[in-house]
């Protein structure tokens, strides 16, 4: 059974500052998905970035950017310039590629706060 | 474009009580999955259903139930509550509930057993 850990509970970065959020995983299979979603207080889940473990290149998008190790698996989240509005938790989830659901699979988050 | 919709936004259900919650997807999905997100933990899997059809069940007991209607909508039943249900319940639609699909939540139902 696949498994998504997240090893640091809580976080705790300076505005404008850079950091970085772990994930790793574990599975048999070849082809998955990764996503990190953010969870602010109203509880809503909002996808912040994914990417497909066929393909190389780290997925970016804007501030956010994953550095993706599929041999380590490894998948952690980096955030740069940082905002007082990305203060949420934060979970790492994995989707398998091929089969009948789309199930994902959650780690047990990393609550962020940003520091004015 | 509205998303996904999700109701009632919290409720208090005595133990033993039965409580239906009800999710509207994304116009145009055909896939809806539920979620159960205990306080201080990630979501963990109930259900997918997809064309009316359960495609896939969490490891939940048989107290868990849920249903498609032809209009892509969802229902998610549990019955004789205990007070361990109380959660956050997450409503998720996709497109076709398969491969690439990007995967949009709702604020999701409060339920509170006491």
């Amino acid at each position: 059974a696949q498994t998504v850990t997240q090893s640091q509970p809580e976080m705790s970065v300076q505005e404008a500052e850079t950091v970085t959020l772990s994930c790793t995983y574990d599975t048999s299979e070849s082809d998955y998905y990764l996503f990190w979603y953010k969870q602010p207080p109203s509880r809503q889940m909002i996808l912040v970035i994914r990417q497909e473990a066929y393909k190389q290149q780290n997925a970016t998008e804007n501030r956010f950017s994953v550095n993706f190790q599929k041999a380590a698996k490894s998948f952690s989240l980096k955030i740069s310039d940082s905002q007082l509005g990305d203060a949420a938790m934060y979970f790492c989830a994995y989707k398998g590629y091929g089969g009948a659901t789309n199930k994902l699979i959650f780690g047990t988050g990393t609550l962020l706060a940003v520091q004015p | 474009d509205t998303g996904v919709t999700q109701s009632p936004t919290h409720l208090i259900k005595t133990r033993g009580q039965q409580v239906t919650l009800r999710c509207s997807p994304i116009s145009g999905h055909k896939s809806v999955s539920w979620y159960q997100q205990v306080l201080g933990q990630g979501p963990q899997f109930i259900f997918q259903y997809y064309e009316k059809e359960e495609r896939g069940r969490g490891n939940f007991p048989d107290r868990f139930s849920a249903r498609q209607f032809p209009n892509y909508s969802s229902e998610l039943n549990v019955n004789a509550l205990l007070l361990g249900d109380s959660a956050l319940y997450l409503c998720a639609s996709s497109f076709s509930g398969q491969g690439g699909d990007t995967i949009y939540f709702g604020e999701g139902s409060w339920l509170t057993v006491v």
